[in-house]
């Protein structure tokens, strides 16, 4: 049974670009959730996914969007990048959207991204 | 706002011996569901051991086990028999029982704990 898997695993990127990470969910999850993870912090809540609509966001600016597709598999866009960032994007996997709050969120190994 | 605190920065244990990982938070919340995940170097961030608030019993997954304390709001996670490969960042998680917007509810995590075992 595959676990939630993410590509790339490493990303360099400088200032101003574009980047676009992966994230396929586990076999049987439909929801998927973004974290960032800084360097030292603990993983802030990014937004989150189901039914191919975001269902909630966190504290984070426009400049970050996603897209859910019918497989589950998600896709988290940063635009504009700025060096702040540079940090580790976990993907979670979970069951059954809202009506299942009691679901474990299940991670994937993240990617790292460095914008230099 | 909930906020989840985790002040311990780093620990160490001997191999075999028990060690007890500190977690308080705040909510004004009675429903809602706790966690520990441990991170090892390798990054993949490991569920442990989970807790729902309206359950008394303390949960216990193997040599893990958990202190929770609804009233003090605190859910401290004790190792017992430590191992080398128990070595990595664990994190303390909260997460609301309730349905806001029809989200299932996003994880809140403290800074976490860096513990290391010594052989």
């Amino acid at each position: 049974d595959a676990g939630v898997t993410q590509s790339p695993t490493h990303l360099i990127k400088t200032r101003g670009q574009q980047v676009t990470l992966r994230c396929s969910p586990k076999s049987g999850h439909d929801t998927v959730s973004w974290y960032q993870q800084a360097l030292g912090q603990g993983p802030q809540f990014i937004f989150q996914y189901y039914e191919e609509e975001e269902r909630q966001r966190g504290n984070f600016p426009d400049r970050f969007s996603g897209h859910q597709f019918p497989n589950y598999s998600s896709e988290l866009n940063v635009n504009a990048l700025l060096l702040g960032d540079s940090a580790l994007y976990l993907c979670a996997s979970s069951f059954g959207g809202a009506g299942w709050v009691q679901e474990t969120q299940y991670f994937g190994p993240g990617t790292r991204l460095l914008v230099l | 706002a909930q906020t989840v605190t985790q002040s311990q920065p780093e620990m160490s244990v001997q191999e075999a011996e028990t060690v007890t990982l500190s977690c308080t938070y705040d909510t004004s919340e009675s429903d809602y569901y706790l966690f520990w995940y441990k991170q090892p170097p390798s990054r993949q961030m490991i569920l442990v051991i989970r807790q729902e608030a309206y359950k008394q019993q303390n949960a216990t997954e193997n040599r893990f086990s958990v202190n929770f304390q609804k009233a003090a709001k605190s859910f401290s996670l004790k190792i017992s028999d430590s191992q080398l490969g128990d070595a990595a960042m664990y994190f303390c998680a909260y997460r609301s029982g309730m349905n806001y917007g029809g989200s299932q509810g996003n994880l809140i995590f403290g800074k976490g704990t860096k513990l290391s075992v010594k052989p």
